[in-house]
C-alpha cells in the first residue's frame, strides 16, 4: 500500500512558467514532509521541507502548500529555469515510524528554454 | 550543513562477488542510518535502518544474508552485497538523520552504481 501518492509523473514546463508537483498521503502520524531534488546519478536533496502547524512555506521561488484536513501537500516552483530539470520526490516521516521516511514515486520535470 | 559521503561513487564486480558500501556522515555524529535502492526511473525503496552499537532493522522483503550491514562507529555505516547478481545491480544510497530539533532532516549521501556483471 502506497502511503504517499504523488503526482504528475511528469511535467514539461516552459521556462518562466509555474511547476506544480501534488502529493497526497494516508498516515495521520506523519509530521514532517520534505520535498527532494534528484539529478541523474546523484543522491537526492532537500530542497524544502513543512510541518502540519503551518500552511505554507516559501523558500525563494519554492513554495510547499499543506492541506491538513485533505491530507495533501504540494510544491511549487515560480519563474521555472531550465535549471530546475530533475526528479523531484515528496516524502512524510513521523517520530511513530521511527523518521523513516516514505517516498513518493516521483515526478520528473522538464523545463524547456 | 551536514554531509554524507558514500564511496565507492560507482562499483562493477562480477557476479558471485561480495561488495562493499561506505557510508560516513563527515560533521555529524549518527547513530541511525538508513540504506535505499533505487532502479532505474524509480523511487527510493528503504531497505534497512542502521543502528549503531545493534543489529540493522530490515524491511520487509529484503535478505539479511544478502545486505549485511555493520554499524562499526557513530560515523560509519557499511552495506555489503554478498554473492552479487545483476538483479541486485542499482543505485544504492544512504542517509542519516540530523541532530534534536532536526532529527526529522535526513541528509542523503551520493550515492553508488553498483554494476553486477
Amino acid at each position: 500500500q502506497q502511503q504517499v501518492k504523488q503526482s504528475p509523473q511528469s511535467l514539461i514546463v516552459q521556462k518562466g512558467g509555474i511547476s506544480i508537483i501534488n502529493c497526497a498521503y494516508e498516515n495521520t502520524a506523519f509530521d514532517y514532509f520534505p520535498w527532494y531534488q534528484q539529478f541523474p546519478g546523484k543522491g537526492p536533496a532537500l530542497l524544502i521541507a513543512i510541518r502540519p502547524d503551518v500552511s505554507e512555506k516559501k523558500e525563494g521561488r519554492f513554495t510547499i502548500s499543506f492541506n491538513k484536513s485533505a491530507k495533501q501537500f504540494s510544491l511549487h516552483i515560480m519563474d521555472s529555469q531550465p535549471g530546475d530539470s530533475a526528479t523531484y520526490f515528496c516524502a512524510a516521516s513521523g517520530q511513530g515510524s521511527n523518521y523513516k521516511l516514505t517516498f513518493g514515486k516521483g515526478t520528473l520535470l522538464t523545463v524547456n528554454p | 550543513g551536514a554531509v554524507v559521503s558514500q564511496h565507492p561513487s560507482r562499483v562493477i564486480c562480477k557476479s558471485g562477488t561480495s561488495v562493499k558500501i561506505e557510508c560516513r556522515s563527515l560533521d555529524f555524529q549518527a547513530t541511525t542510518m538508513f540504506w535505499y535502492r533505487q532502479f532505474p526511473k524509480q523511487s527510493l525503496m528503504l531497505m534497512a535502518t542502521s543502528n549503531e552499537g545493534s543489529k540493522a532493522t530490515y524491511e520487509q522483503g529484503v535478505e539479511k544474508d544478502k545486505f549485511l550491514i555493520n554499524h562499526a562507529s557513530l560515523t560509519l555505516s557499511t552495506l555489503t552485497v554478498t554473492s552479487a547478481h545483476p538483479e541486485d545491480s542499482s543505485f544504492y544510497i544512504c542517509s542519516a538523520p540530523g541532530a534534536g530539533s532536526s532529527y526529522n532532516e535526513q541528509f542523503f549521501g551520493p550515492g553508488t552504481r553498483l554494476t553486477v556483471l
